[in-house]
C-alpha cells in the first residue's frame, strides 16, 4: 500500500485557472506538509498543518490554501495560476514531536501555460 | 533563518569507489537531519535520520554523521554501484518560533553519477 499518495501525477493548465491537488496518507500521521521543487530542482516548504496549526511559509502567495478534510488529507488549492507556479509539488507526512522521518508523496508535476 | 549547502553539487566516481557527500547548515538549533535520495522524475525516499541528539546513523553500505555543534553532516557510501546513481539530499528539522517546526529545509543536492 503506498503510504502517501497524490493526485493527479500531472496537471497541465493555463493561466488564470484554478486547481487542486489532492494528498492522502495511510500512515496515521498527525502532521501533513507540502513543498515545491522548482526547475532547479530546489525543494522548499509551503505547509506545515496539523489538527491545531497552519504553519504557512511567508514566501507562499495567498493564492495558495491547503484545505484538511480530515487528518489523513491535505489538499493544495491554487487560485489564478501563474507561469511561475509550474513545478514540481510534493506532498509529505510525519508523526510528531517533529523528530521523525518525512515520508513524501510521489509527486505532482504542474504546467502552467 | 536556517539554510543548508550541500557539496560537491556533482560528483561522477567509477562502480567500487568508497565516497562522501557533505552537508552543512548555519542554525545548530535542529530535531533532526534528514538525507533523501531523489531518482530524476521520482519523489523522495528518506534514507537515514539523525537525532539532533544522535552522532550517526547507520543503513547497510550507508552512514550518516552528524555534528550539530559545528553544523555539518556527511553521508558516507561504501563500495558504490552504478544503482546508487542518483541526487541525493540533506534536510533539516529546525523548531518554529511559535513553537514546533515548519517542515524541513532542504540543500540543494549532490548529483552523484557511479559509472560501471
Amino acid at each position: 500500500d503506498t503510504a502517501v499518495s497524490q493526485t493527479p501525477k500531472y496537471l497541465v493548465t493555463q493561466m488564470g485557472n484554478d486547481k487542486s491537488i489532492k494528498c492522502e496518507q495511510n500512515l496515521g500521521h498527525d502532521t501533513m506538509y507540502w513543498y515545491k521543487q522548482d526547475s532547479k530542482k530546489f525543494l522548499k516548504i509551503m505547509f506545515s498543518y496539523n489538527n491545531k496549526e497552519l504553519i504557512i511559509n511567508e514566501t507562499v502567495p495567498n493564492r495558495f490554501s491547503p484545505k484538511s478534510p480530515d487528518k489523513a488529507h491535505l489538499n493544495l488549492h491554487i487560485n489564478s495560476l501563474e507561469l511561475g507556479d509550474s513545478a514540481v509539488y510534493f506532498c509529505a507526512s510525519s508523526q510528531p514531536p517533529y523528530g521523525e522521518t518525512q515520508y513524501f508523496g510521489p509527486g505532482t508535476r504542474l504546467l502552467v501555460l | 533563518k536556517q539554510e543548508v549547502t550541500q557539496i560537491p553539487a556533482a560528483l561522477s566516481v567509477p562502480e567500487g569507489e568508497n565516497l562522501v557527500l557533505n552537508c552543512s547548515f548555519t542554525d545548530s538549533a535542529i530535531y533532526n537531519l534528514q538525507w533523501f535520495r531523489q531518482d530524476p522524475g521520482k519523489g523522495l525516499t528518506s534514507l537515514l535520520l539523525i537525532q539532533s541528539s544522535q552522532r550517526e546513523q547507520t543503513s547497510g553500505r550507508l552512514n550518516a554523521s552528524l555534528d550539530k555543534s559545528s553544523g555539518r553532516s556527511t553521508l558516507y557510501i561504501a563500495a558504490s554501484q552504478p544503482g546508487d546513481s542518483a541526487t541525493y539530499l540533506c534536510a533539516v528539522m529546525t523548531p518554529w518560533e511559535g513553537g514546533g517546526a515548519d517542515g524541513l529545509t532542504f540543500g540543494k543536492g549532490t548529483h552523484l553519477i557511479i559509472q560501471p
